[in-house]
């Protein structure tokens, strides 16, 4: 099993409608948690880091859920711009030693 | 600031021969990392160095390849001889604050 997994989709969402997807981890992964975003033939740039109290930057809310043990992203009111493949990773420690996910891609339509 | 520099950005190479790629990392940043991505196996952590010196190379494939750092602004990343199951976009980050930034990559076609 995979220390993060995460569904490829892709999922299809009408410009201006919610999306949300999770990301799940093994125990053993990771203490900091981040959704990084790439671009397609680019390469992946920070998102946003996901605190286990939750929290959001403009449209995007980001959740921890320790118990469960996944993270979750949630886009409102989605662009076109949106779309792109978001990608879950963990680390150990702050900063070092990344763990990704296979990526999530979203599709944002007219 | 220019970001993470990597070169070249594509390179196409015929089985058994060396292949060198270059990355220097934003001025500053104490850590880089080397990674390969894929469709098959997404994005897969290589080696990092901390202050120049490897920390982790666990993540490094096979005898074949080798990274260095000899100094805070430059890194190669080695495969010798190269294989057609080598080709991949391969990246270098380096970090600051917490966060890891990526260079543009190098498209590797190994035919």
């Amino acid at each position: 099993r995979k220390e993060v997994e995460q569904d490829p989709g892709p999922f299809n969402v009408p410009e201006g409608a919610t999306v949300a997807f999770n990301c799940t981890y093994s125990n053993s992964a990771s203490q900091s948690f981040f959704w990084y975003r790439q671009d397609c033939r680019k390469e992946p740039k920070l998102l946003m880091s996901v605190y286990s109290s939750g929290n959001e930057d403009g449209r995007f809310t980001a959740q921890l859920n320790r118990a469960s043990q996944y993270i979750s992203l949630l886009i409102r009111d989605s662009k076109l711009s949106d779309s792109a493949t978001y990608l879950c990773v963990g680390a150990k420690a702050a900063g070092n030693k990344l763990t990704f996910g296979g990526g999530t891609r979203v599709l944002v339509k007219p | 600031d220019a970001g993470v520099i990597q070169s070249p950005r594509h390179e196409v190479t015929e089985m058994g021969q060396e292949v060198t790629l270059r990355c220097k990392p934003i001025s500053g940043h104490n850590s880089l990392f080397w990674y390969r991505q894929t469709m098959m196996r997404g994005l897969e952590l290589l080696i990092y160095f901390n202050n120049n010196v490897p920390i982790d190379d666990s993540g490094m494939p096979e005898d074949r390849f080798s990274a260095k750092m000899p100094n805070a602004s430059f890194s190669t990343l080695k495969i010798q001889p190269s294989e057609p199951r080598d080709s991949a976009v391969y990246f270098c980050a380096s970090l600051y604050a917490g966060e890891q930034y990526f260079g543009p990559g190098t498209r590797l076609t190994v035919t």
